[in-house]
């Protein structure tokens, strides 16, 4: 057990539709990012966020959307849903300090939400 | 952050020691070699990282070449349990170019027999 959680672990709907998916970092983690695996792209980072603030962008659709809250729980939202989005989604936290460089970075993944869009 | 090179598939018999090899020849003097291991659509799991002296931990053993162009990760008692896709990033610290994401590669499917 990583200590990062994810909701729902699966999640089936339709093209067209919007959901939300949620993680929650490791107590004390200020870093959240999400990733995409599917089958024909393998693991993509798509989003990272730092106590709150967007720090990097990765292939992340302009459908998709993500942000961070005070109580650095995280949440990416997917809209306009297409048959190609279905994927798993993960979330990672990690402990670094921004500005403190020399960082290692572990990333502590969380189980995943499995996205099928029918 | 410097690309790398592994080989699809392995395979490992129980019990003997799994030597997984990866290329990085353009790596950069600030960059690490870290290796994380996904098993069966898990969230990928952090295993070790070096820079340029060999590496040991409870999980594995990280053997970098003295030009820094290639790497080994040896699991030195393979278990059924280390079947999984493992990878090789290649990333500089944690800095102001770099924000701490994982760029994933393909990755070596080991497939660890009885």
């Amino acid at each position: 057990d990583s200590g990062v959680t994810q909701t729902p672990k699966h999640l089936i709907t339709a093209t067209g539709q919007r959901v939300t998916l949620r993680c929650s970092p490791r107590s004390g983690d200020l870093s959240v990012y999400w990733y995409q695996q599917s089958l024909d792209q393998g693991l993509q980072f798509l989003i990272q966020y730092y106590n709150g603030e967007e720090r990097a962008k990765g292939n992340i659709l302009e459908r998709f959307s993500a942000q961070q809250f005070p109580d650095l729980h995280s949440e990416l939202n997917l809209s306009s849903l297409e048959l190609g989005d279905s994927a798993l989604y993960f979330c990672a936290s990690s402990p670094h300090q921004f500005g403190v460089t020399g960082g290692h970075n572990e990333q502590f993944f969380g189980p995943g939400t499995r996205l099928t869009v029918l | 952050d410097a690309k790398t090179t592994q080989p699809p598939s392995m395979d490992c018999a129980e019990g003997r020691a799994a030597n997984l090899p990866c290329n990085h020849s353009t790596i950069s003097g600030n960059e690490y070699v870290y290796w994380y291991r996904q098993i069966h659509s898990q969230g990928p799991q952090y295993i070790i990282h070096g820079l340029k002296n060999n590496e040991t931990n409870e999980m594995a053993s990280l053997i970098i070449t003295e030009d820094r162009k290639s790497s080994t990760l040896i699991l030195p008692h393979a278990t059924l349990r280390d079947t999984a896709v493992y990878y090789c990033i290649v990333r500089a610290l944690i800095g102001s170019s770099n924000t701490g994401k994982l760029i994933f590669g393909q990755g070596t499917t080991l497939q660890v027999k009885p």
